[in-house]
């Protein structure tokens, strides 16, 4: 099945500098990449995702590129903000048949200092 | 407020005790998952159920069942609870392929002493 890992698992910024967040995936069916955000206590909510056929995604802050070719994707936060502090996971559908089943990395807990 | 409604949102069970987590969506999705989350493992599958009538084991299926009951409500059942599944339990939904990605419910922290 697919397998996804996430580095690093803590990440600890000045506000106003970047953080990256890398994933590397298993199954090269996989075609669909997420990435969640989780404040402490809340349930995870869905801030990007990329799809196969784009190398690259962006939305105000943030930024997801994905090489298809090496299986690895990552997460740009730029001008960080104390709340972007949180955990960072990302995630890779399984190819084939296995519709919408999600693997998720282990997660990152990013750090923004005021 | 459409979404993943998760109940109960807190459980402490004995060792030993049973227990059902009961989940429903009312986005009209065809897709439901069980997921546990564990500090430093990330979101571990338990199990899934891709259409109402069909479930599927997941990473990590030992320990529990399920029922798709119809399209809105997916249940998660401990038959035996154990420390082992001392964890915070989340819902999802999403559309067949997950196109856009999962809603999830708030969770269930559940400890198991």
């Amino acid at each position: 099945g697919e397998n996804v890992e996430q580095h690093p698992s803590t990440l600890s910024v000045q506000e106003g500098d970047s953080a990256v967040i890398k994933c590397t995936y298993s199954d090269s069916a996989s075609n669909y990449f997420p990435w969640y955000k989780q404040e402490l206590g809340k349930r995870p909510q869905l801030i990007i995702d990329i799809r196969s056929n784009v190398g690259e995604k962006k939305d105000q802050r943030i930024a997801v590129t994905l090489n298809k070719t090496a299986k690895h994707f990552s997460l740009h936060i730029t001008e960080t903000q104390p709340e972007d502090s949180a955990v960072y996971f990302c995630a890779a559908n399984a190819g084939g048949t296995s519709y919408g089943k999600l693997t998720f990395g282990q997660g990152t807990i990013l750090t923004v200092h005021p | 407020n459409a979404g993943v409604t998760q109940t109960p949102k807190f459980q402490v069970l004995k060792t030993g005790q049973s227990m059902t987590l009961q989940c429903a969506q009312d986005m009209n999705h065809n897709s439901m998952y069980w997921y546990r989350q564990d500090p430093g493992m990330g979101l571990r599958l338990i199990y899934y159920s891709a259409s109402e009538g069909t479930t599927d084991k997941g990473e990590v299926p030992n320990g529990y069942n399920v029922s798709r009951l119809n399209k809105r409500e997916f249940s998660l059942r401990l038959e035996s609870a154990a420390p082992s599944q001392t964890s915070v339990y989340f819902c999802a939904s999403s559309d067949r392929w997950a196109n856009y990605g999962y809603t999830f419910g708030s969770g269930t922290r559940l400890t198991v002493v």
